[in-house]
């Protein structure tokens, strides 16, 4: 069964130190993948999306994915924290083959940036 | 999320009762999604419909109907509420890239007792 994990149900980090939120996928072939942000009580923002090429993938709000096909990762990165990234986040997959547009998302990861 | 729309925002109903949430967008796109949001399970696709006039299951479409008449509006129903519906359902667009990623709306906050 096609799957995303993502094993941290929270990150704790510190602003203005670096973050790293991982995710990992189970899908056939060469997925597109994707991040997305929720903040309390709005629906899902796109961040970044990696569909070929560089595997480092920069995105909105400075934030940035690294893509590893011999690990089957996708992790999103950011240099600096700060207290707005404070929201809950998304990594999704989308099997190549697959023309519906349907994503797989992972449970999400809740980051805290603390001041 | 300018350009997909979903009423009501809240609703509380009781175990039976039927209601449906409404999706409409002005993007002019052809594919629209409902998926549903539960603490700890990220968001699992309820239903889709590729084009106007046609739907297709997702993951959990036990308890949902759906309803794509024009290319605008993509509405879900429920036709007899159970607690285990509880949740928050968002409507989506998939873009006009062929990578498709989603245009989600603000969602819809259900609550059955």
């Amino acid at each position: 069964a096609q799957s995303v994990a993502q094993p941290e149900d929270q990150v704790k980090v510190a602003e203005g130190n670096p973050l790293t939120v991982k995710c990992t996928y189970s899908v056939s072939g060469n997925p597109y993948l994707f991040w997305y942000v929720q903040y309390p009580n709005r629906g899902l923002q796109f961040l970044l999306k990696y569909i070929t090429g560089d595997n480092l993938v920069k995105g909105s709000y400075g934030f940035e994915a690294e893509f590893n096909k011999s690990q089957t990762s996708f992790h999103l990165k950011k240099p600096s924290a700060l207290v707005s990234d404070s929201a809950l986040y998304f990594c999704a997959v989308r099997p190549r083959m697959d023309s519906s547009y349907k994503l797989i998302f992972g449970s999400g990861t809740r980051l805290l940036v603390r001041p | 999320n300018a350009g997909v729309t979903q009423t009501p925002k809240f609703q509380v109903l009781k175990t039976g009762q039927s209601m449906t949430l409404q999706c409409a967008q002005d993007m002019n796109h052809n594919s629209m999604y409902w998926y549903r949001q539960d603490p700890g399970m990220g968001l699992r696709l309820i239903y889709y419909s590729a084009s106007e006039g046609t739907t297709d299951k997702g993951e959990v479409p036990n308890g949902y109907n759906v309803s794509r008449l024009n290319k605008r509006e993509f509405s879900l129903r429920l036709e007899s509420a159970a607690p285990s519906q509880t949740s928050v359902y968002f409507c989506a667009l998939a873009g006009i890239w062929n990578t498709g990623e989603l245009f989600f709306g603000e969602g819809s906050r259900l609550t059955v007792l």
